[in-house]
């Protein structure tokens, strides 16, 4: 699990706070995600970075910022949320070799759990 | 589409006694198969994937998956249930679309197993 580390574990916001979740991958991958995990509901895919750009963004609220400031760096900028924005929030990170045939493994950070108050 | 389904939100079993979390999914191509794990208040853990071959698919932990082109299903399996291994199991499938990696994951099964 220390391949991908996510900062802060726990996080409890108003909804008018801005704060930010790091995510760190030491596993030399060039592509990264965020997810959302509410209960009872399947993994959500939020954005999708390769080779730093973002390639994919799933009609995300633009109360979510993500950033990719370089291939092991992955930021998740939070503004005016709102109490159903309260889940976990996971990270990962993958090596993309491109294409549809190759199924790489994404390895996961341990998720910020957020409270949005 | 694509999609994956558990049909099971949660299996229970005895410790020592096998067990089989479903998994069924639906691609209109060769299916890229993946089970994760989540214990409480972490991540979710590789266990193991199918790409071709061998239906028979051994993992992390024991786990191993049977993948079954004509039943369209993918479940993982183990010989002898441990209490440590309760925990949330996730299938996902390789979205066919785009090269970003993206999973389509079903909506997980709560194994419990029960000394």
């Amino acid at each position: 699990e220390t391949g991908v580390t996510q900062t802060p574990r726990h996080l409890v916001m108003g909804m008018t706070n801005k704060k930010s979740l790091k995510c760190e991958q030491h596993l030399g991958h060039n592509a990264m995600y965020w997810y959302k995990q509410s209960a009872k509901k399947p993994l959500e895919l939020m954005f999708v970075y390769s080779l730093e750009e973002r390639v994919e963004n799933n009609s995300v609220p633009s109360r979510f910022s993500p950033e990719c400031p370089n291939s092991s760096h992955l930021f998740l900028h939070l503004h005016t949320l709102q109490p159903e924005d309260s889940a976990l929030y996971l990270c990962a990170s993958s090596q993309a070799s491109g294409g549809a045939r190759t199924p790489e493994t994404q390895y996961f950070g341990p998720g910020t759990r957020l409270l949005v108050l | 589409a694509q999609s994956v389904a558990q049909p099971e939100d949660q299996v229970n079993v005895a410790e020592g006694n096998p067990l089989t979390v479903k998994c069924t999914y639906s691609v209109s191509g060769n299916p890229y198969l993946f089970w994760y794990v989540q214990y409480p208040n972490r991540g979710l853990q590789f266990l193991l994937k199918y790409i071709t071959g061998d239906n028979l698919v051994k993992g992390s932990y024991g786990f191993e998956a049977e993948f079954n082109k004509s039943q369209t299903s993918f479940h993982l399996k183990k010989p002898s249930a441990l209490v440590s291994d309760s925990a949330l199991y996730f299938c996902a499938v390789r979205d066919e679309g785009g090269n970003t990696g993206k999973l389509i994951f079903g909506q997980g099964t709560t194994l419990q197993v029960k000394p």
